[in-house]
């Protein structure tokens, strides 16, 4: 699975959107991209995952670029609740593939 | 209402003794997925399984052992071999297979079960 890059932590202020970057240069074809939320101490939460096409939830938006080597996860309205640790996912197609979680994002939401 | 539950929350063992991480699912998952998390770092894959009575290593499988002997469990078995258990550990299921037979990679985490070896 390919690797993937993210900022180690983002603030955002409450009301605001959140735009979480993240780099995923050796993506390959039949690869989608995933997200996953994990609040302190709690057990990470799936949000959205695409292949290339964007992608919208009711959590969150997901822009993936059109050479696919870059995502974007959009929180329209960040609030407080946001506050967790997000995790940028690259998986293959394979039955039961295994999710990789890197070290994520920390995202910070503040009034 | 459905979902993914592990006992117990908090679970504090003597170093030397095997211990046992309750996983249970009423999902009708197929597979199933145990992770463990140090401070600070991202999940590790200990083992999965896709279904009954088969499981494959994942990248951390040394010191731990499962069984898939029902659809809806799958615990997970610290062995004294494991040298460093500490750790939070967190199981997880998905199905296989999407509605269109695309991939469903989307997996359902229980809350964790936080072991402490003394």
């Amino acid at each position: 699975d390919a690797k993937t890059t993210q900022p180690p932590s983002m603030d955002c202020a409450e009301g605001r959107a959140a735009n979480l970057p993240c780099n995923h240069s050796t993506i390959s074809g039949n690869e989608y991209v995933y997200w996953y939320r994990q609040i302190h101490s709690q057990g990470p939460q799936y949000i959205i995952h695409g292949l290339k096409n964007n992608e919208t939830n009711e959590m969150a938006s997901l822009i993936i670029t059109e050479d696919r080597k870059s995502s974007t996860l959009i929180l329209p309205h960040a609030t407080l609740r946001d506050t967790a640790v997000y995790y940028c996912i690259v998986s293959g197609t394979g039955t039961a593939s295994k999710l990789t979680f890197g070290t994520g994002t920390r995202l910070q939401v503040t009034l | 209402d459905g979902g993914i539950t592990q006992s117990p929350k908090y679970l504090f063992r003597k170093e030397g003794q095997n211990v046992t991480l309750s996983c249970e699912q009423n999902l009708n998952h197929d597979a199933m997925y145990w992770y463990r998390q140090d401070p600070g770092q991202g999940l590790r894959l200990i083992y999965y399984s896709q279904i009954v009575n088969d499981f494959q290593k994942g990248d951390i499988a040394e010191g731990y052992s499962v069984s898939r002997e029902k659809k809806e469990s799958f615990p997970l078995t610290v062995t004294s071999a494991q040298k460093n258990p500490t750790a939070f550990y967190l199981c997880a299921s998905s199905p296989l297979r999407g509605l269109a037979g695309g991939p469903r990679n989307e997996q359902f985490f229980g809350p964790g079960t936080r072991l402490t070896v003394l």
